[in-house]
């Protein structure tokens, strides 16, 4: 079973910031936290992963609050192109990933 | 770098026959990892090879196998198609060293069971 809890799904303002929420209450020391999306019909794409700092790449920005219990990903100018299903996994080194069933973001124009 | 490539795209069988699918990972990375996804169940693992050896299996019925070659590249094959197994497969590909980093997915096959 998935160890995260995501919303269903959400809605978010083209040009605005979009900030999925992911609870990993169980997480443990050696988990990392990662992030997937999936378009329609592709196959998922790796977004950003962390373990206890916060990250930002090109693509987003990752906040884990301090106790790890929980993770916020920040796409900061959502487009249409956003539009997916985002997956929050925690996983340990490159373990398999077992998804739960993410959050369908839709972006509004 | 050439992604992860999955042949073929598109796939129809009928019930009872064999499939094979196959994937090429990116060079260099050893790892390769197959899920299946279908509208009911979601993404699921089915098993991951490295260095030519299954490493980790999802819980799926022995109808499902894989193998991957010398040169990483591997092949799943589907046994005795049911109409339940009309899905979209996909494969993953990752340094396998367990090093935490990103794995990245093919376009996948979808296979339709008629």
């Amino acid at each position: 079973d998935a160890k995260t809890t995501q919303p269903p799904s959400m809605d978010c303002a083209e040009g605005r910031a979009a900030n999925l929420p992911c609870n990993h209450s169980t997480i443990s020391g050696n988990e990392y936290v990662y992030w997937y999306r999936q378009i329609h019909s592709q196959g998922p794409q790796y977004i950003i992963h962390g373990l206890k700092n916060n990250e930002t790449n090109e693509m987003a920005s990752l906040i884990i609050t301090e106790d790890r219990k929980s993770s916020t990903l920040i796409l900061p100018h959502a487009t249409l192109r956003d539009t997916a299903v985002y997956y929050c996994i925690v996983r340990v080194g490159d373990d398999k990933i077992i998804f739960g069933k993410g959050t369908r973001l839709h972006i509004l124009p | 770098k050439a992604g992860v490539t999955q042949t073929p795209r598109y796939l129809i069988k009928t019930r009872g026959q064999q499939v094979t699918l196959s994937c090429s990972p990116i060079s260099g990375h050893r790892s390769v990892s197959w899920y299946q996804q279908t509208p009911g169940q979601g993404l699921q693992f089915l098993f991951e090879y490295f260095s030519e050896t299954q490493r980790n299996k999802g819980n799926f019925p022995g109808r499902f196998s894989g193998r991957q070659f010398s040169n990483s590249r591997s092949e799943m094959n589907v046994s005795t198609l049911e109409l339940g197994d009309s899905a979209l497969y996909l494969c993953a590909s990752s340094p396998g060293d367990w090093r935490p980093g990103e794995q990245y997915f093919g376009p996948g096959t979808r296979l339709t069971v008629t």
